[in-house]
């Protein structure tokens, strides 16, 4: 099925240690999301692509980094993980006049 | 900076009944407006996408409609069912080119009843 594929679905990761989240969409659309969902705090954009080659900052993007490495894989990596980094983190991408298409996110835990 | 406010923040209704969730924004200036359902422990689902030119979109039992003037956009549901409960979130794009600029509101959480 078309869509946005995210691994891994669930990640317990000790303090300081790093790991890369995948994301992976086949609507060859341009642009690509990361975001992360809290309670209480809604949908907040950590990093976003909007085309091969290029990626920008969103609205928390500290303790992270991104890599467009073409133009279906974005990936997320959290390179010293901390506890305020637990979360549920989602990929999204969008195409042209189009909407998002959100991927089933990744619930990860900093223990 | 676009706000979007979702009210109420949770509904409950007997199965059947015709709803209205809310959705409002501060800054009319928008490119379009989409409604998404997030099942608990899901990612989220697109119901409707309705551009800035637009006054509505329907799809099944849903209706969405748009006014920007006033900065609502309201999801109709009708007749709804057990399986419409779910979290229903609305997100605001600024602009065609303004890549990150999506808002996104808290969302309605919708509990149907038998």
């Amino acid at each position: 099925n078309a869509g946005v594929t995210q691994t891994p679905k669930f990640q317990v990761l000790k303090t300081g240690q790093s790991m890369t989240l995948q994301c992976a969409q086949d609507m060859n659309h341009n642009s690509m999301y990361w975001y992360r969902q809290d309670p209480g705090m809604g949908l907040r954009l950590i990093y976003y692509s909007a085309s091969e080659g290029t990626t920008d900052k969103g609205e928390v993007p500290n303790g992270y980094n991104v890599s467009r490495l073409n133009k279906r894989e974005f990936s997320l990596r959290l390179e010293s993980a901390a506890p305020s980094q637990t979360s549920v983190y989602f990929c999204a991408s969008r195409g042209g006049h189009y909407g998002y298409t959100f991927g089933s996110g990744t619930r990860l835990t900093v223990v | 900076k676009q706000e979007v406010t979702q009210i109420p923040a949770a509904l409950s209704v007997p199965e059947g009944e015709n709803l209205v969730l809310n959705c409002s924004f501060t800054d009319s200036a928008i490119y379009n407006l989409q409604w998404f359902r997030q099942d608990p422990g899901k990612g989220l689902t697109s119901l409707l996408l309705i551009q800035s030119s637009q006054r509505e979109q329907t799809s099944g039992r849903l209706n969405a409609s748009l006014d920007k003037s006033s900065g609502r956009s309201t999801l109709y549901i009708a007749a709804s069912q057990p399986g419409d409960s779910a979290t229903y979130l609305c997100a605001v794009r600024r602009g065609l080119y303004n890549f990150n600029k999506f808002y996104f509101g808290s969302g309605t959480k919708l509990n149907v009843k038998p």
